[in-house]
């Protein structure tokens, strides 16, 4: 069975661009979350979806935003880049919305801000 | 405001001794709680999970407790291997249906 898959693995923008990334998950799977990763912050929550629905989404500014497509599969955009967006962003999908199951997590989309 | 701490950055320990990391929470009431082995360069995998009607879950050399009064969960690895370094990472999932991470805990297993 296929993993959670994240495209762009690595990438580069500079400030002002905007950014979109991918996410694949698990087949069978209907919920994706996202996080972003940072040295400092930990993982942090940006939005999570189940059936093309936002069910909840974290502290972020609007910049950042996310859909989910009727076959699952998830994106995130960020819109005008900051150099502290640099950061590791993680998709995670489970089965059904996060609870007693566990989240099985993609390797990440890196991405650079300069 | 909300926390979720977990013990020092970075733990080392001798191999074959037994690892315990910490994750303290605060003005969470988890209903779940969550531990997740992180691999440089690589995602999250989930390790175990504890809800908080149990004192004590066991998987193989693992072992993790579960203390709300003191709000606090601990980690054990027993007989460790140089393969268990990793970061750990512990997670809650509160009211509301949303995961929160520890910042992790580096764990270096010294042959």
């Amino acid at each position: 069975k296929a993993g959670v898959t994240q495209t762009p693995r690595y990438l580069i923008k500079t400030r002002g661009q905007q950014v979109t990334l991918s996410c694949s998950p698990i087949s069978g799977h209907r919920s994706v979350s996202w996080y972003q990763q940072t040295p400092g912050q930990g993982l942090q929550f940006l939005f999570e979806y189940f059936s093309e629905t936002q069910r909840n989404k974290g502290n972020f500014p609007g910049r950042f935003s996310g859909r989910q497509f009727s076959n699952s599969r998830s994106e995130m955009n960020v819109s005008t880049l900051e150099l502290g967006d640099s950061a590791l962003y993680l998709c995670a999908s489970s089965l059904t919305p996060p609870g007693t199951g566990e989240l099985f997590f993609g390797e990440g989309s890196r991405l650079t801000v300069l | 405001s909300q926390k979720i701490e977990q013990n020092s950055e970075a733990l080392n320990i001798q191999e074959g001794k037994t690892a315990t990391l910490t994750c303290n929470y605060t003005n969470y009431s988890p209903a779940y709680l969550q531990w997740y082995r992180q691999d440089p360069g690589r995602g999250p995998v989930f390790l175990l999970l504890i809800r908080e009607n149990e004192k004590e879950k066991r998987k193989e050399r693992l072992k993790v407790t579960f203390d709300t009064t003191l709000k606090q969960s601990l980690f054990h690895i027993t007989a460790s291997q140089p393969a268990d370094s990793a970061t750990y990472l512990c997670a809650l999932l509160n009211t509301g249906n949303q995961f929160y991470f520890g910042t992790g805990t580096s764990l270096t297993v010294i042959p």
